[in-house]
């Protein structure tokens, strides 16, 4: 199936603990993309890269890191997570061009910091 | 800076027809796009916008006016699936920015 695949679906872990999460996408697109979604539904962006390339970098605590070892794939570290962490990681992809196609998302990752 | 403004809710009646509204302020403004988002699943894209005017893609049709900064999603024939949650996002030249979003709830 071509979709936006992340892994896992659902992550509890210790606040102080550093967790990953792997996303894949088999569309050929050339722009990935990492949103958090908190728990009033607010989507918001993390981080995008183009092409292996870092080219959005919002204003995330540097705990949090992306890691692109190809354009089908986009990873996100999390060192040291805090209570506040807890919320879904959404990873999506898009292909750049004159219209916009929209954003494909992966079905989401619930990271819950106890 | 830039801002999204979406009701946060808006009830229907299954059958009829709802409009979702959406107004923005943002720089580098591209086009606007609208998503779905179930509870428990993922944003799924459903139109996008880059000039004045109507989009229509089946039941739901979409709008923008550039020049009133406004847009709407207009959503006919209502069924039961379509209770979900739908965001406007403004395209910027570098990424998309999402309004939080309005709940829609379908009454049978």
């Amino acid at each position: 199936d071509t979709a936006v695949s992340q892994t896992p679906k659902y992550l509890v872990t210790q606040m102080g603990n550093d967790k990953s999460i792997k996303c894949e996408q088999n569309l050929g697109h050339d722009t990935m993309y990492w949103y958090k979604q908190d728990s009033k539904k607010f989507l918001k962006i993390m981080f995008s890269y183009n092409n292996k390339e870092l080219i959005i970098n919002e204003t995330v605590p540097n705990r949090f890191s992306p890691k692109s070892p190809d354009k089908a794939h986009l990873n996100l570290h999390i060192n040291s997570l805090e209570l506040g962490d807890s919320a879904v990681y959404f990873c999506a992809s898009s292909l750049e061009g004159a219209r916009d196609y929209g954003y494909t998302f992966g079905s989401g990752t619930r990271l819950t910091v106890v | 800076g830039q801002s999204l403004e979406q009701p946060s809710e808006v009830t229907a009646v299954e059958g009829a027809i709802v409009q979702m509204n959406c107004t923005y302020q943002t720089s580098g403004f591209y086009g606007l796009s609208w998503y779905q988002q179930h509870d428990g699943g993922a944003p799924t894209f459903l139109s996008y916008n880059a000039l004045d005017g109507l989009e229509e893609t089946g039941r739901f049709s979409s709008f923008l006016s550039r020049s009133d900064s406004y847009g709407y999603l207009l959503l006919q024939e209502l069924q039961m699936k379509d209770s979900a949650s739908y965001f406007c996002a403004v395209r910027r030249n570098d990424k998309i920015i999402f309004g939080k979003g309005t709940r829609l709830h379908i009454l049978p």
